[in-house]
């Protein structure tokens, strides 16, 4: 089985000031780790994505996020947030073992950046 | 190239009717998945097209079904329609079963 823990359910930040969205996961055999962005009645954007290689991941609009193994994390961040960055951000797994291409999403995290 | 588009936009059924959701996958992608994503949640994998077939499906009972058309766009199917069903409902197309999806902008389905 998998799953993902986004532990909190909104994230506040100053402009300018750095951001991190906190996500963890389970699975059984090798992840492959997703960050997606969703602005208020629209799909879901991709922001960044985690096969393997490099444990720290750079994406779309600034963002990158960093795997952690040992503790089981793929935190998103970024260096200076915008108040354009406000949105629900989803973090998803799938476990890349076994041939299933099935993705386990969390709860969303909602940025609010104050100007 | 143009992007995954869905249709309707909204919809409004009563209990116990049935409904059809389409999707316009991304100009050639050949894998159609689709989600439901409730109200204050993350979207919840319901089942996988690719080439026509259904290939891998989420916890989700009969009464959800699709099709693949040979031009891979696709529809989501739900039968005798109840109040839990009202959520918003994604299509994502990708290169293969395993591709990077692209999201369109979703069915938000109201069920009375």
């Amino acid at each position: 089985a998998q799953s993902v823990a986004q532990p909190e359910d909104q994230v506040n930040v100053a402009e300018g000031n750095p951001l991190t969205v906190k996500c963890t996961y389970s699975v059984s055999g090798n992840p492959y780790l997703f960050w997606y962005v969703q602005y208020p009645n629209r799909g879901l954007q991709f922001l960044l994505k985690y096969i393997t290689g490099d444990n720290l991941v750079k994406g779309s609009y600034g963002f990158e996020a960093e795997f952690n193994k040992s503790q089981t994390s793929f935190h998103l961040k970024k260096p200076s947030a915008l108040v354009s960055d406000s949105a629900l951000y989803f973090c998803a797994v799938r476990d890349n073992t076994g041939g299933s291409y099935i993705p386990t999403f969390g709860r969303g995290t909602s940025l609010i950046v104050h100007p | 190239e143009t992007g995954v588009t869905q249709s309707p936009t909204h919809l409004i059924k009563t209990r116990g009717q049935q409904v059809t959701l389409r999707c316009s996958s991304q100009s050639g992608h050949n894998t159609v998945s689709w989600y439901q994503q409730a109200l204050g949640q993350g979207p919840q994998f319901i089942f996988q097209y690719y080439r026509e077939e259904e290939n891998g499906r989420g916890n989700f009972p009969p009464r959800f079904s699709g099709l693949q058309f040979p031009n891979y766009s696709s529809e989501l199917n739900v039968n005798a329609l109840e109040l839990d069903d009202s959520a918003l409902y994604l299509c994502a197309s990708s290169l293969g079963e395993g591709g990077e999806q692209y999201f369109g902008p979703g069915t938000r389905l109201t069920v009375t």
